[in-house]
């Protein structure tokens, strides 16, 4: 596709409810990052894959966030139990080559836990 | 972990006016990259510049330059002529050239252009 592609834009968990993000990169990039973006913060990074290896995954939070990206293109980063604090925007990002040169990002997705 | 520390929560400037938005970084690292991005209310966060640490030529994009004092770990984004479409929030971010994957973001500055 043209840009990176994220669903759902919108979306609002029960707490203790799992939910599941998707990211469409842009065709034929290898790198595929996850970041999560605090509400008046910065992104934070949360995971990193090249092609469908998971190469650093030292930003995921807890054990409850699960990120795989199983053909090398699509991933969904999956949060388990939902918690209040998971409240975020959630930004995926692809990129040709490791990402020295930046990355596109796509427009997220806003979780709210209520 | 590096740090990078925008300073300024807020600034303002006049249309056709120039800003110039702060960033420092803490790191011991000698080879790195810094960028400068800008995210509209459409959330999606865009390349607006980056800058390769061993370059010493400030790097230009259009209205938009830079300021890299390795020294100091300063890197100042300048916006020149500026535009009701640069209202936005604007990140600068690091990232290793040799350990690791992350961008690391500072917290933003948040710029308002008046007519």
């Amino acid at each position: 596709g043209a840009g990176v592609s994220q669903s759902p834009r919108y979306k609002v968990a029960k707490r203790g409810q799992d939910v599941a993000l998707r990211c469409d990169p842009i065709s034929g990039h290898v790198s595929l990052f996850w970041y999560q973006q605090a509400l008046g913060q910065g992104p934070e990074f949360l995971t990193y894959f090249q092609n469908e290896a998971q190469l650093d995954k030292s930003g995921l939070p807890s054990d409850r966030f699960f990120a795989e990206r199983p053909e090398g293109s699509v991933s969904t980063l999956k949060i388990q139990r939902t918690q209040q604090e998971d409240s975020a925007v959630y930004l995926c990002a692809s990129s040709l080559d490791r990402g020295v040169y930046g990355y596109t990002f796509g427009s997220g997705t806003r979780l709210t836990v209520v | 972990a590096q740090t990078v520390t925008q300073s300024q929560p807020e600034m303002s400037v006049q249309e056709a006016e120039t800003v110039t938005l702060s960033c420092t970084y803490d790191t011991s690292e000698s080879d790195y990259y810094l960028f400068w991005y800008k995210q509209p209310p459409s959330r999606q966060m865009i390349l607006v510049i980056r800058q390769e640490a061993y370059k010493q030529q400030n790097a230009t994009e259009n209205r938009f330059s830079v300021n890299f004092q390795k020294a100091a770990k300063s890197f100042s984004l300048k916006i020149s002529d500026s535009q009701l479409g640069d209202a936005a929030m604007y990140f600068c971010a690091y990232r290793s050239a040799d350990s690791g994957y992350a961008l690391n973001f500072g917290k933003g500055t948040s710029l308002l252009v008046t007519p």
